[in-house]
This record gives C-alpha cells, structure tokens and sequence, in this order.
C-alpha cells in the first residue's frame, strides 16, 4: 500500500524556520516526482513546490520563491521541505502528494494526511 | 500563472440527483485538468485526471468532460459520500493550480 507521513509541523514565530519532512513507503520513491502542496485554514488548496525523481529539478509557487527549499533522500525515502522567513499567511496544513506516473505529470496522488503550520507570535 | 475558476461555487442537491460542476482554465490547457474530492478534515482525493479518465477504484457515477477552456465533473446520482468539496487542478504549465473549490451540501 502506497503510505505518505508528513511531519515536522508546529507553532513558528514570524521569520521563523521550519523543516517538514514526508515518509514514502510501498511504492518506487526514487522513480517519481514528488510535490507539497497547502490548504490555509478554511480556504483552498495551493500548490507549493515540486522536485523530480532524481532531485535535480525543483519549481517552486511565486509566493514561496526563496523562502521554500524543497528536497529529498532516494535512499531514505523521504521528501522535505524547508521553510525560511515565515509569514502568517504560510500558516496552513501541508500536504505531501506523490505524481501520478513516474513521468512527472502534476497530477497528485495519492496524498499524505497533512501537518499543520502555524505561524504567529 | 493558469488562473482557474470554478462554479458554482456551493450548490445543494438531494440523494439521487444529477450533479454538474464547471471548471474554465484563463488560457487553453488542452486535456491537462484534473479533479480531486475532499471532505473535512481528509487529505484530497483524485477522482478524474487527464480531463476524461476516472482514476482507479473512484465509482463510474463520476465522470469528466472537456478540453481547451472549459471542463466540467458530473456526478450521475449523488450518494450520501459524495457530499464533499470538488476542486479541478490545471497540469498544463510548470505553476500548477487549482480551483477555488464547489462545495456540495445536503439540501
């Protein structure tokens, strides 16, 4: 079974930084693009980040843009993301999302449950 | 960036009933639009990818039509489960975006 498990999530001050990492299990890691995406409290979803299979290639939302690193470990079958100089508008729950294909299609699926960011002094 | 909307924006309907929601893309996307289900609480679920194809274990009562600009998801008869959000996602260009969401509640 293909298993997503974000963490990392928490409380932040303003200009804070923060590292969520995403456990992949049941399936090929290595072989598929990987992406974040977030959901501010109550509103809608935002697409945040994407990196390829080999981590060569990284795109990230203007909003996000020199804030947000997005990474990962093949051999350890885990995705990051790091989060510098945050805002309270960054405050939201994260969402890892594996692509569909290996290809890299930006299509999400499946997705993890989610880690809650908040970011307020 | 591919701006999205979506309407309506909230609708009510009864178990039974025809449910038609429409998604327009800013700019052509050709197939490259998505459609996801999210209910409280729960992580987004992906129902129809490549505008047309039912992803796999999602019940054939959902189906998804339309190229260029406009897109629609159609639920055939709505069941109890399926009240929830509905979001359509553009895989076009390198900036992926979504949606403002159709909410879909019990009248």
């Amino acid at each position: 079974e293909v298993q997503l498990v974000e963490s990392g999530g928490g409380l932040v001050q303003p200009g804070g930084s923060l590292r969520l990492s995403c456990a992949a299990s049941g399936f090929t890691f290595s072989s598929y693009w990987m992406h974040w995406v977030r959901q501010a409290p109550g509103k809608g979803l935002v697409w945040v980040s994407r990196i390829n299979s080999d981590g060569s290639s990284t795109s990230y939302a203007d909003s996000v843009k020199g804030r947000f690193t997005i990474s990962r470990d093949n051999a350890k079958n885990t995705l990051y993301l790091q989060m510098n100089s945050l805002r309270a508008e960054d405050t939201a729950v994260y969402y890892c999302a594996r692509d569909l294909a290996a290809a890299g299609t930006g299509t999400f699926d499946p997705w993890g449950q989610g880690t809650l960011v908040t970011v307020s002094s | 960036d591919i701006q999205m909307t979506q309407s309506p924006s909230s609708l009510s309907a009864s178990v039974g009933d025809r449910v038609t929601i429409t998604c327009r893309a800013s700019q052509s996307i050709s197939s490259y639009l998505n459609w996801y289900q999210q209910k409280p609480g729960k992580a987004p679920k992906l129902l129809i990818y490549a505008a047309s194809s039912l992803q796999s274990g999602v019940p054939s009562r959902f189906s998804g039509s339309g190229s260029g600009t406009d897109f629609t998801l159609t639920i055939s008869s709505l069941q109890p489960e399926d009240f929830a959000t509905y979001y359509c996602q553009q895989s076009y260009s390198t900036l992926l975006t979504f949606g403002p969401g159709t909410k879909v509640d019990i009248k």
